[in-house]
């Protein structure tokens, strides 16, 4: 089975803060994807990154950016210049034959 | 927008009685899955399906039955609800090219 840890259970940042989320994953297949999920408080998933476990090349899209170290089993979110609408929930979910997901990380960004 | 409704979107019921929960998509998918969210536990995946008349269970299965009879419809029943079953439940599709899970915008279910 795999086993995602999101130890960050809440932040709070000041608008225009940069934050990283951190998440950490068990997984025994050689062959996964990673994902990052975002709830905002109207309640829906909304899916944001897939990176591939063979994939190790992070990426910036606008103000996110994903940091995948696959040494450490850890795939970090990262966004800067950070602003209120970024508050919600972030879950990481890697996927082998399922998706497992973490238990969430809360952010809020204070204006 | 991935084409994924669910219903009811609410709901409250009593202690016993029977609950059928609807997931319906418009992407001719093939995977469907049925997951609970409650505090402190992120998403457990109750069932999914891989197909027509084709489900497996999840990590949390006890106590729920499914069934999908057409490739747009998955269905959750709780036979006879408890309150430990009051949660929030989302039904999920998957797109097998990029493995890419899209979500329904979820049920608020009180079992009372």
């Amino acid at each position: 089975a795999q086993k995602v840890t999101q130890a960050q259970t809440e932040i709070s940042v000041v608008e225009k803060e940069d934050v990283t989320l951190d998440c950490v994953y068990e997984t025994r297949d050689t062959t996964y994807y990673l994902f990052w999920y975002k709830q905002p408080p109207s309640g829906e998933l909304v899916f944001l990154i897939r990176r591939n476990s063979f994939d190790e090349q992070n990426e910036i899209s606008g103000r996110y950016s994903w940091n995948f170290q696959k040494s450490t089993s850890s795939f970090n979110f990262t966004i800067t210049a950070s602003q209120v609408v970024d508050s919600a929930v972030y879950f990481c979910a890697p996927k082998g034959s399922q998706f497992y997901f973490g238990t969430g990380t809360s952010l809020t960004v204070i204006p | 927008d991935a084409g994924i409704t669910q219903s009811p979107r609410h709901k409250v019921t009593e202690t016993g009685t029977p609950v059928t929960l609807r997931c319906h998509q418009t992407e001719n998918h093939r995977y469907m899955y049925w997951y609970r969210q409650d505090p402190g536990h992120g998403l457990r995946l109750i069932h999914y399906s891989y197909g027509v008349k084709d489900t497996d269970k999840g990590e949390v299965s006890d106590g729920y039955s499914v069934s999908r009879s057409k490739t747009e419809d998955f269905l959750l029943t709780l036979e006879s609800a408890t309150s430990s079953q009051t949660s929030v439940y989302f039904c999920a599709i998957t797109n097998q090219n990029s493995y890419e899970q899209y979500f329904g915008p979820g049920t608020r279910l009180t079992v009372t």
